[in-house]
């Protein structure tokens, strides 16, 4: 089965501008979850969605950032205006309905690496 | 809150050494536990988990055991290879069904020829 794919891989944009990223989530998982990693620390968790519901937003860092998942298939983060310290790699998931996805273990796209200037 | 730590890299072995890379995490509930690997290039993949005390998760040579005494799930492996090469990344199960993930800082090994 095709994995989770996210892209673009890498963006570079300067402070201020706006950018979007996309997951699209292995067909037929229905828990899509966004989490990143800034340089040096933690995979923070931002958010999950079950199909088209965001159930847990809690990691989301600030109104700049905007998650979506029309129908409940791909998913969107946008990020606007963006600056410096949300420079890092932006990780999509995705796992099987009704188990949250713990027990199976999540699969994880390749991540997006944004750079802010 | 939740939270993982893990020992800091970077790791560099030769190859064939025996590998331990040490994680740690708060005993809130009862949660799972996992080690996921980033190869070069790559997403996270799930390396193995544990789901209660005294668990063993295991794969491709590597170990870890779900310590609730010491709440540590310590990574092994007895001899590594060069293709191991990658970011190990600690994990915990955190929110009310375990849905989410809660990570280390991640270690970076190194194993050369």
């Amino acid at each position: 089965e095709a994995g989770v794919t996210q892209f673009p891989s890498h963006s570079v944009i300067e402070k201020g501008q706006t950018v979007t990223l996309r997951c699209d989530p292995i067909s037929g998982h229905d828990n899509l979850y966004w989490y990143r990693r800034v340089m040096g620390k933690e995979i923070k968790f931002l958010l999950h969605f079950v199909k088209e519901s965001k159930q847990d937003e809690s990691g989301m860092p600030n109104n700049r950032f905007l998650a979506e998942r029309t129908g409940g298939t791909y998913s969107t983060l946008k990020v606007q205006p963006a600056e410096l310290e949300d420079s890092g790699v932006y990780f999509c998931a995705s796992s099987q309905p009704g188990t949250g996805g713990i027990s199976s273990g999540y699969t994880f796209g390749s991540g997006t690496r944004l750079t802010v200037v | 809150g939740d939270s993982v730590t893990q020992m800091e890299g970077p790791v560099t072995l030769s190859e064939e050494a025996f590998l331990t890379i040490n994680c740690t995490y708060t005993a809130t509930g009862y949660p799972s536990l996992f080690w996921y690997v980033q190869y070069p290039g790559e997403g996270l993949q799930l390396l193995l988990k544990a789901t209660k005390a005294d668990d063993k998760g295991s794969n491709k040579g590597f170990e870890a055991t779900y310590r609730k005494e010491t709440t540590s799930f310590h990574l092994e492996k007895g001899s590594v290879q060069v293709s191991d090469s990658a970011v190990y990344f600690c994990a915990r199960g955190s929110g009310g069904s375990n849905y989410k993930l809660t990570f280390g800082k991640g270690t970076l090994l190194t194993v050369n020829p």
